[in-house]
């Protein structure tokens, strides 16, 4: 029972133009969501986070976006860069735990020059 | 700062062997997680622990996979015998402890190949 899910395998997205990656997730428990991104051989690094007290959480070109009503969370990236190519992770978090993460499956990102 | 420190980084070995693979987190950080990626998937938890005791186990398969953090610091996760399944990359992620941040973070990851 996938709790995270990420519907999109893949996004190709010309450079300068945004990109939406979309994430669900079905555990009403779930009160903290993050975003991570993968280079190829590193581990995931952290991007930008939201708690659901909040619908927007900005960081330079990175945005979050949370609808709880809908269990839909979405990351966009504006302006997009080459550099941006890579696998991006939602994980989210629930209330009261010990800040245990349940990721998706990835959505990778192409970013075309 | 220094990150996290896996190794190795790749492993090939054939089934029913065993294979152990190691962990340092970054300085300070008590709470320390394993987690297993087989591709196309997402990380998914394994073992956690806040120093040297284990908060969450529940999805390590304990007839075959252990793991300890017996200092509090560095941790080995061991899989004896190995299935074709445990093939995987095999990820190790700390953070400050578990009633504060969110953030975790990662190392690069063992790759395992079971053959």
């Amino acid at each position: 029972d996938q709790q995270v899910k990420q519907n999109s395998p893949s996004l190709s997205v010309q450079e300068g133009r945004i990109s939406i990656l979309n994430c669900d997730y079905t555990n009403s428990m779930f009160d903290y969501f993050l975003w991570y991104k993968k280079y190829p051989a590193e581990g995931p690094t952290f991007l930008i986070s939201i708690s659901s007290i909040k619908d927007k959480n900005e960081d330079g070109r990175f945005t979050v976006f949370l609808n709880k009503s809908a269990k839909h969370l979405s990351l966009h990236i504006v302006p997009s860069q080459p550099g941006d190519s890579a696998v991006y992770f939602c994980a989210a978090s629930p209330s009261g735990s010990a800040r245990q993460l349940t990721f998706g499956s990835g959505t990778q990102l192409t970013v075309l020059p | 700062e220094a990150g996290v420190a896996q190794s190795p980084r790749y492993k090939i070995i054939e089934k029913r062997q065993s294979v152990a693979f190691w962990c340092n987190p970054i300085s300070g950080h008590a709470t320390l997680y394993w987690y297993q990626q087989i591709l196309g998937q997402g990380p998914k938890l394994l073992i956690q622990f806040q120093n040297n005791g284990v908060v969450d186990d529940s999805q390590l398969p304990k007839d075959r996979f252990s793991a300890e953090r017996l200092k509090g610091v560095d941790s080995t996760l061991k899989i004896q015998p190995a299935k074709l399944e445990d093939s995987a990359v095999y990820l190790c992620a700390s953070s400050l402890d578990s009633t504060g941040s969110y953030e975790q973070y990662f190392g690069p990851g063992t790759r395992l190949t079971v053959t």
